[in-house]
C-alpha cells in the first residue's frame, strides 16, 4: 500500500548513543516532515524538507540532524541522545503541487532514552 | 508566533452523548484549518478539512466542523460518540503565506464510555 514508512518502531537507547530514524514515501510527495509527540504538547516540527536537495529547522531542531537522501528518503539523526529526546517520531509527506490534502503520516518510532 | 489552542486535553463521555471540541488558532491572515485523528496505537489520519466556502466541513466517521472566522475558531462536533471514537484529536493549521507548514495543537485525548 502506498504511503510512509518509518523504520524502526521502538528503540531504546542509552545516553549519547546515536542513531539513525529512516522515513520513505512512495507517493512521489515534494515535501517531508519530522515531528516529535509529547503528551500535552501536541506534535513539534523538528526539521522539513521542501522539496529534494533543502532543509530547514522546524520548532525544536536541537541535537537533530537530516538528510533528504533523495525524493523518497528524509532521515533524522540524533547523534548524541539525551533522555530529553524520548518521544515519540512521525514522519510525513505532502504534495503541495496539486490539490493540499494536509500530510499523510508514518506510523511513528517510540524512542526512549535511558 | 501563529498558535493553536486546544483548551480541552482530556474529555470523558458516555456512548450516545454529543462532542464538541475547541480549536483556536492565533493567525489573522487566509488559514487552511483541519482535525486529525490518533486511534490507540496508531498514526494520525486526516478527519476533515476546511480550505474555503462552506464554513460547516463533514469529514469521515459523522464528524464534522465549523469555521468561525470571527472567532478565530474550528471546533470539531459529533452529534452521538461510540466508544470506537475513543482515540486524540488534534486540530492544525496552515497559514496562506506558510507553504506547507501546519501547525498542531496540543492535542484532546477522548475516551468515550460503553
Amino acid at each position: 500500500n502506498a504511503g510512509v514508512t518509518q523504520t524502526p518502531k521502538f528503540q531504546v537507547l542509552k545516553t549519547g548513543q546515536s542513531m539513525t530514524l529512516q522515513c520513505a514515501q512512495d507517493m512521489n510527495h515534494n515535501s517531508m516532515y519530522w515531528y516529535r509527540q509529547d503528551p500535552g504538547m501536541g506534535l513539534r516540527l523538528i526539521y522539513y524538507s521542501a522539496s529534494e536537495g533543502t532543509t530547514d529547522k522546524g520548532e525544536v531542531p536541537n541535537g537533530y540532524n537530516v538528510s533528504r537522501l533523495n525524493k523518497r528518503e528524509f532521515s533524522l539523526r540524533l547523534e548524541s541522545a539525551a533522555p530529553s529526546q524520548t518521544s515519540v517520531y512521525f514522519c510525513a509527506s505532502s504534495d503541495p503541487m496539486n490539490s493540499w490534502h494536509g500530510y499523510t503520516f508514518g506510523s511513528g518510532t517510540r524512542l526512549t532514552v535511558v | 508566533a501563529q498558535s493553536v489552542s486546544q483548551h480541552n486535553h482530556h474529555v470523558i463521555l458516555s456512548e450516545a452523548a454529543s462532542l464538541e471540541l475547541g480549536c483556536n488558532y492565533s493567525y489573522g491572515g487566509t488559514v487552511n484549518l483541519f482535525w486529525y485523528v490518533q486511534y490507540p496505537g496508531q498514526h494520525l489520519q486526516l478527519l476533515l478539512k476546511y480550505f474555503s466556502g462552506d464554513p460547516l466541513v463533514k469529514g469521515i466517521k459523522g464528524f464534522e466542523a465549523e469555521f468561525i472566522k470571527s472567532k478565530f475558531s474550528f471546533n470539531l462536533r459529533k452529534p452521538s460518540v461510540q466508544w470506537s471514537d475513543t482515540a486524540e484529536y488534534f486540530c492544525a493549521v496552515r497559514r496562506g503565506n506558510a507553504g506547507n507548514m501546519l501547525t498542531f495543537g496540543g492535542g484532546t485525548r477522548l475516551m468515550v464510555k460503553p
